[in-house]
Formats: C-alpha cells, sequence, structure tokens
C-alpha cells in the first residue's frame, strides 16, 4: 500500500520567511495529493491540492510543486504570518474523488514567530 | 450550516464502558470515513463507508463497529473502552473535490 513520509516534523520560521514542507509517496499510481492544515482544536482543513498532470500550483501565498519521477511533493508558504501556525499534513491517493483513501504523512508542526 | 458534524467534541468515560460517536454530513457525498488521531498527530484510517456499504476495514480490533444508517451518517459504536483507544476521532466525507473533516471528538479513557 501507500507510504508517505514527511519532513520536518517540527519548523520555526520567523514571520515574513519562508517555510517549506516536504513529502514523499511510494505508490506510483498515486495522483492526487492535497495538503491540508490542522488549527489547534479543529478538523484538518484543505488548503491547496495538485494533480499529477501538473507539476506546480500557486494559491496566493502557498504553492505546491510535484515531481512524480522523483515521487515527491512540496509545500511552499511564503511571507510566512502566524496565523500560519498550525500542523500541515501531506496526503497522498489515486483519486479526489469517492471511495479512495487519503495516507497521510505524519505532519509537520510549523511556527511562526512574531 | 456544518458540512460534516460529529458528536460529541469531548468524551470522558471509565475502561470497560461502551460508548458511541455520531456522524452526519450535509455534502450529498457517498463515501464517508473514520481516522484516529493520536497523540503525535499521526492520522490513521479505520473504516471506510460508500453508500451505506463497508469498503475498508483497517486491522483495528472488532471492539470497534461502524455503523451507517444512510449515506449522510456514518457512527461508531466502540466497546469495552481501553485506555489505548484515547485519541481523536475524526469523520470525513469524501466527494469530487477531495475530503472535508468533522471538528473530531476527544475521547479520553480513565
Amino acid at each position: 500500500g501507500e507510504n508517505v513520509e514527511q519532513h520536518p516534523s517540527t519548523l520555526s520560521v520567523q514571520e515574513g520567511d519562508s517555510a517549506v514542507i516536504k513529502c514523499t509517496y511510494s505508490d506510483s499510481a498515486s495522483n492526487y495529493f492535497p495538503w491540508y492544515k490542522q488549527e489547534l482544536g479543529k478538523g484538518p482543513q484543505l488548503i491547496i491540492d495538485i494533480r499529477s498532470n501538473v507539476g506546480e500550483k500557486k494559491d496566493q501565498r502557498i504553492a505546491v510543486t510535484l515531481n512524480k519521477t522523483a515521487k515527491h511533493f512540496s509545500l511552499h508558504i511564503t511571507e510566512t504570518q502566524p496565523e500560519d501556525s498550525a500542523v500541515y499534513f501531506c496526503a497522498a491517493s489515486m483519486s479526489s474523488g469517492g471511495n479512495t483513501p487519503l495516507v497521510f504523512g505524519k505532519g509537520t508542526r510549523l511556527s511562526v514567530i512574531a | 450550516d456544518t458540512a460534516v458534524s460529529q458528536t460529541p467534541k469531548y468524551l470522558v468515560t471509565q475502561m470497560g464502558n461502551d460508548k458511541s460517536i455520531k456522524c452526519e454530513q450535509n455534502l450529498g457525498h457517498d463515501t464517508m470515513y473514520w481516522y484516529k488521531q493520536d497523540s503525535k498527530k499521526f492520522l490513521k484510517i479505520m473504516f471506510s463507508y460508500n453508500n451505506k456499504e463497508l469498503i475498508i476495514n483497517e486491522t483495528v480490533p472488532n471492539r470497534f463497529s461502524p455503523k451507517s444508517p444512510d449515506k449522510a451518517h456514518l457512527n461508531l459504536h466502540i466497546n469495552s473502552l481501553e485506555l489505548g483507544d484515547s485519541a481523536v476521532y475524526f469523520c470525513a466525507s469524501q466527494g469530487r473535490n477531495g475530503y472535508t473533516f468533522g471538528s473530531g471528538t476527544r475521547l479520553t479513557v480513565v
């Protein structure tokens, strides 16, 4: 089955700096890679996703890159703000649609220091 | 209007008790899941249901029994609770654009 590795487990950055979180996956059949943000006491929320037919996707300060050959994908947050502090999860599955479970990485706790 | 709602949000109970967690989604999705998040924040799939039918059961003790009365509801019943069952349990539903999670149920077994 799919295995997703995520690094680093914790990350501290100064406000305004960039943060990068990296993930690798094992199953070459995976083609959907979402990223979730989990704030304290809440459920994970989708912040951005990428499909295997795309190498990069950007949404304001957040971008995700995908290298299918190397089986790794990364989350980039620019101009970090204190409200970006949270636990971030990468995930992989064969589809975004129904009945295809996500396999999650172990999470990265991001702290943005004001 | 909450898309995926779980109740209760907090549950404290003694070892050996039986408890249930309820989940409802109003998104019209066919697929729902239960995930367990341990103290290290690792999210591990427990069960998957598609249109009321069990699809995935990931080596979960049979003390855990999911029930889906209709495709909008997926409840989780746990018998003979153990200390190691303490965790946050998340319900999620899945549509074309991925997962929507509930806000979680923090279960503490004492």
